[in-house]
């Protein structure tokens, strides 16, 4: 069974810019949580999605949005990019909402110059 | 809000038992309580998932006490392919806010 991938795997923004990246979950498991992780903040969380729905959000600005699709495939977004958003993007799956046995993408790294 | 601590970093031989504990003293009612190992580059990979009293799987085993405002994490006989850093999460009632401690990095000597 494929695992969770993740597109891009780096990228790199000017301060202002938009960005989007991808997460395809492993086949079957409808919920998609994403994750910020940095050297300094370690890993924090962004928000969870199930059945196209956000299901829990962490505390980060409204720059910060996401989706899902009917596939279960999950989108998230940052707008006007700022320094402070370069980290890895982590993006996991499970079968059911709420369920932390979570299966990790390799990550999104993204750099904001 | 659960914050979540854990001891920065460990040493241990190979062969010994290591116990890493995290300290989550505003656990919710319905908080679960899950460990996560990471490797340089790669994603956190899930170990170990427990409520309360004691878990155990293949490769690690997870002791919860009755209050629940700590968490120890046991993993018996390390290699050296065990170093790596380890996470807790606390959190998942639904609703309920996830929480990272800062993580734990494990080196294992020969």
């Amino acid at each position: 069974k494929a695992g969770v991938t993740q597109t891009p795997r780096y990228l790199i923004k000017t301060r202002g810019q938009q960005v989007t990246l991808s997460c395809s979950p492993i086949s079957g498991h409808r919920s998609v949580s994403w994750y910020q992780q940095t050297p300094g903040q370690g890993l924090q969380f962004l928000f969870e999605y199930f059945s196209e729905t956000q299901r829990n959000k962490g505390n980060f600005p409204g720059r910060f949005s996401g989706r899902q699709f009917s596939n279960s495939r999950s989108e998230m977004n940052v707008s006007t990019l700022e320094l402070g958003d370069s980290a890895l993007y982590l993006c996991a799956s499970s079968a059911r909402l709420a369920e932390y046995e979570q299966y990790f993408g390799p990550g999104t790294r993204l750099t904001v110059t | 809000l659960a914050k979540t601590t854990q001891p920065i970093s460990m040493d241990s031989y190979e062969g010994q038992e290591v116990n890493i504990t995290c300290s989550h003293n505003n656990i919710a009612t319905n908080d679960y309580i899950t460990w996560y190992q990471q490797f340089p580059s790669q994603g956190p990979r899930f170990i170990i998932q427990g409520y309360k009293t004691k878990v155990t799987n293949e490769v690690a085993s997870l002791f919860i006490p009755a209050d629940r405002k700590s968490s120890t994490l046991s993993l018996p006989r390390v290699s050296l392919s065990d170093t790596a850093v380890y996470y807790c999460l606390v959190g998942g009632g639904a609703g309920n806010m996830l929480t990272f401690g800062g993580g734990t990095r494990l080196m294992v000597k020969p």
